[in-house]
Parts: C-alpha cells; sequence; structure tokens
C-alpha cells in the first residue's frame, strides 16, 4: 500500500540548533517527494519538492532535504532554527500517474524553544 | 498575483443538511485539487477537477461531489452531513497538475453538529 510515515510527531528544538525531520515513503511508482509546512489556521506552503535530479534539493527559508531512494526516506533539514519555524510540517508524496493526488504523512509539529 | 482563495473560510452545519464550498484557484491555474484534513485521518485527496472535467477522484463516498466552471473556479458540495464529516477542507491550484507545484488556500473549517 502507498504511504507515507512520519515518525515524530512532536519534536522541540532549541533556538539556533539544528534540525531534522524524517520521513519515510511506500510507493509503487517513480515518487514525487514534496515537503510542506503549516502555521495555525493556515493552508499549505511548499518548502521544496523533488521530482528527479539531483538528490539534495534546496528550499525556502533555508531548508534542504535529501532523497535516499535506498532506504525509501526524504528527509528535511536546517542547520539552524528560528522561532518562527515553529509550525506543523508534511511530508507528501506523488507521482506523474497520480496526477495531484498526494498522499501525506500524519505531520510533525515542531515547537522551538528559546 | 493573488493567491488561493476559499470561501466561507468557517461554517457550522447540522448532521443531515448539505454544504457547498468554493475555491478560487490562482489567475490561469486550470487544476483545482481538494483535500479534507482531520486529526485521526490527517489529510486526504477527495478530487481534482480539470478544465472543468473530474480528473481524478480519491477514496470518498458519493456524498462528496464537486464541480469546475470555466474560469476554472472550482465548488465541492457534501450532502447528508455526518459529525465525521467536521474538517478542514483544503483546495489546491495548479497550472497542468502533476509536476507542477500546488498552492494551496487557507482552508474552510467546517463543524457539522
Amino acid at each position: 500500500a502507498q504511504s507515507v510515515t512520519q515518525p515524530d510527531i512532536h519534536i522541540t528544538v532549541s533556538e539556533g540548533a539544528s534540525l531534522e525531520l524524517r520521513c519515510n515513503y511506500s510507493y509503487g511508482a517513480t515518487p514525487y517527494l514534496f515537503w510542506y509546512v503549516q502555521s495555525p489556521g493556515q493552508g499549505l506552503q511548499l518548502l521544496l519538492k523533488y521530482f528527479s535530479g539531483d538528490t539534495l534539493v534546496q528550499g525556502i527559508k533555508g531548508f534542504e532535504a535529501e532523497f535516499k531512494r535506498s532506504q525509501s526516506s526524504f528527509n528535511l533539514r536546517k542547520p539552524s532554527v528560528h522561532w518562527s519555524d515553529a509550525a506543523e510540517y508534511f511530508c507528501a508524496v506523488g507521482a506523474y500517474q497520480a496526477g495531484t493526488a498526494l498522499i501525506f504523512g500524519k505531520g510533525t509539529t515542531l515547537s522551538v524553544s528559546s | 498575483k493573488a493567491g488561493v482563495t476559499q470561501t466561507p473560510r468557517y461554517l457550522i452545519k447540522t448532521r443531515g443538511q448539505q454544504v457547498t464550498l468554493s475555491c478560487s484557484p490562482i489567475s490561469g491555474h486550470r487544476s483545482v485539487s481538494w483535500y479534507q484534513q482531520t486529526p485521526g485521518q490527517g489529510l486526504q485527496f477527495l478530487f481534482e477537477y480539470f478544465s472543468e472535467t473530474q480528473r481524478n477522484k480519491g477514496n470518498f463516498p458519493g456524498r462528496f461531489s464537486g464541480r469546475q466552471f470555466s474560469n476554472s473556479r472550482s465548488e465541492m458540495n457534501v450532502s447528508t452531513l455526518e459529525l465525521g464529516d467536521s474538517a478542514l477542507y483544503l483546495c489546491a491550484s495548479s497550472d497542468m497538475g502533476a509536476r507542477e507545484t500546488q498552492y494551496f488556500g487557507p482552508g474552510t473549517r467546517l463543524l457539522v453538529l
């Protein structure tokens, strides 16, 4: 079955510390991979996406993610977290055959402590 | 460009009623997708419309339907509301679909009493 797993429901990171959010997927077709962020009361904002090519992708707000096919993972990283990064983060997978239908993970809530 | 807009932002209905939600995509975008977000099930794909035709559909009952107009605006309708339909309904627009970035609106929060 197609699925996305985000193992960490909630993570707390000190401001200025590095961050890694984990994402594992199970998908039959060649996947497209996305990370979205959602602040309270807001819609989803795309942080970055992977379709093909370089497996290390850069996104907005200083985020990056690395696609590892052998591990079926697409972990999100940021070298130095800011208080404004506190939000809920969603990993999603799609494919050309699936059109716009994305499968989302359950999300990871990030809290930033001072 | 203006972003994706959704109306209304909040809605309260009672069981058995029906509801219509509206989504205006980014100007020039022809694909509109709808998602349901609940604490228990997370984000789930409902359906996608492209050039007034439903192009893809998720695993939801027939009570959930949608349509798209010639100006790409889309509506989704839920008939015979159930308590479990309480959710945040998000729409997303993109130019062509699959390989394009989907831009999400702020959502409509529906509460069914």
